[in-house]
């Protein structure tokens, strides 16, 4: 497609259940990103995964937290036992190879998906 | 991971006013980005910075890496409503290869 597209737009999960969030990238971009924007806050990094190498796992905050990147393309971020601290927005971005960008090119970011635990 | 400094957090303008704000890191970076965010949309970037001392207009919009290449500025010359949003920056080093470490947003808000 032409941009970044993420879902569900939201979710609304009780407590203690797993929930699968969904992104498809850019046709043809190598990078993807996830990070997670609290209400009023910045953009947390999660995972970042760079065509076949291994992702960089260093921003997921625990081990109830998971994602796979299938034949380098879509990407499903898994929260296992939800809590409500893990309420949050859900971005995904992804990139081609980095060269210099003009306006409009570098990261492109989907419109995310709203997370709420109750 | 590294999270930039960001300031202000907030800031609300009369329409026509300019408007700055900054961004700083402890570390140095070779490119710098800003973003502006919209209610319920994801980030979308405004300009891209590659070199200290550049400076590089969007329309209205003005970036600038700074010269010591830790931080970076963005201008907002006679604001509009419409400017209304979050404001990211975002920047990499060399160690970073792809991945950006943002900002915490500075939140703008123009009153008509």
């Amino acid at each position: 497609g032409a941009g970044v597209s993420q879902s569900p737009s939201n979710k609304v999960t009780e407590k203690g259940k797993d929930v699968e969030l969904r992104c498809d990238p850019i046709s043809g971009h190598t990078a993807l990103y996830w990070y997670r924007q609290s209400l009023g806050q910045g953009l947390e990094f999660l995972i970042y995964f760079q065509g076949n190498s291994a992702p960089d796992k260093s921003g997921l905050p625990s081990d109830r937290f998971s994602a796979e990147r299938t034949g380098g393309s879509v990407s499903t971020l898994t929260i296992q036992r939800t809590q409500q601290e893990d309420s949050a927005v859900y971005l995904c971005a992804s990139s081609g190879l980095w060269i210099r960008p003009s306006r409009g090119y570098g990261y492109t970011f989907g419109s995310g998906t709203r997370l709420t635990v109750v | 991971g590294q999270q930039l400094n960001q300031s202000p957090q907030s800031m609300f303008i009369q329409e026509g006013e300019d408007v700055s704000m900054n961004c700083t890191s402890s570390s140095i970076f070779n490119t710098w980005l800003w973003y502006k965010q919209d209610p319920g949309e994801g980030p979308v970037l405004l300009i891209a910075l590659y070199k200290a001392g550049e400076l590089t207009s969007n329309g209205r919009l003005t970036a600038q890496f700074g010269i010591t290449r830790k931080d970076s500025f963005l201008n907002i010359s006679a604001s509009i409503p419409s400017d209304v949003g979050i404001y990211f920056c975002a920047g990499r080093s060399a160690n970073t290869g792809n991945q950006f470490y943002f900002g915490t947003g500075t939140s703008l808000t123009v009153i008509p």
